[in-house]
């Protein structure tokens, strides 16, 4: 059974930094793309980021360049997102994400999601 | 970048009867890469259908999708109680891939 468990969310403010986990298991890993999306209340689901099995090809939404990086550690099965220079628009749900191919996809298993927020 | 509008917004239906979703999509869509999620309350999105017509692993067959060009829809034959839920669209045709704003199907 694929399981996406995401870690690392909570409060931040303005400004901060904050690093998201997902720890995947049930499935080869290195075999696929994995993602970050999220979703602000009340708004649409945006994918925010794209690393391919190897991690040699990266993505990542206008909003987040320069300031998010996603990263993934084979060995651990697991993907990381770190966040900086965190604005109140970044608090949503982030959903860590399976998808075939990096970049443009679509996302086969979701892990729970995990609440980040951005306030002073 | 593509954008997706969903109707209707909110769908009321009884179990048994057909629903019908649609996505429309700003521009045309090559190749129909179009997906559909299901998404219940405080719970991940669930794939349903991806390629516009394709089934996710698991999923009844009631549910289908069809759809070219800048029209799409999923269709949903003899709801069950469990399919009451939020549905989304995207598409994955350009990059960034975009997602509609969801219809709520809710129990008439």
């Amino acid at each position: 059974e694929v399981q996406l468990v995401e870690s690392g969310g909570g409060l931040v403010k303005p400004g901060g930094s904050l690093r998201l986990a997902c720890a995947a298991s049930g499935f080869s890993f290195t075999s696929y793309s994995m993602n970050w999306v999220r979703q602000a209340p009340g708004k649409r689901l945006e994918w925010v980021s794209s690393m391919s099995g190897g991690g040699a090809y990266i993505l990542y939404a206008d909003p987040v360049k320069g300031r998010f990086t996603i990263s993934r550690d084979n060995a651990k099965k697991s993907l990381y997102l770190q966040m900086s220079s965190l604005r109140a628009e970044d608090s949503a749900v982030y959903f860590c994400v399976r998808s075939p191919v990096a970049g443009s996809s679509y996302f086969d298993y979701w892990g729970q999601g995990i609440l980040v927020t951005v306030s002073s | 970048e593509i954008v997706l509008t969903q109707s209707p917004g909110t769908l009321s239906l009884s179990p048994g009867e057909r629903a019908t979703l649609s996505c429309g999509a700003s521009q045309s869509i090559s190749s129909s890469y179009v997906a559909w999620y299901q998404q219940k309350p405080g719970q991940a999105p669930r794939l349903l259908i991806y390629g516009t017509f394709n089934r996710a692993t698991d999923i009844p067959d009631r549910f289908s999708g069809s759809g070219s060009g800048t029209e799409f829809t999923l269709t949903i034959n003899g709801l069950e109680p469990e399919d009451f839920a939020v549905y989304f669209c995207q598409q994955y045709a350009n990059s960034p891939g975009t997602f509609g704003q969801g219809t709520k199907l809710e129990i008439e």
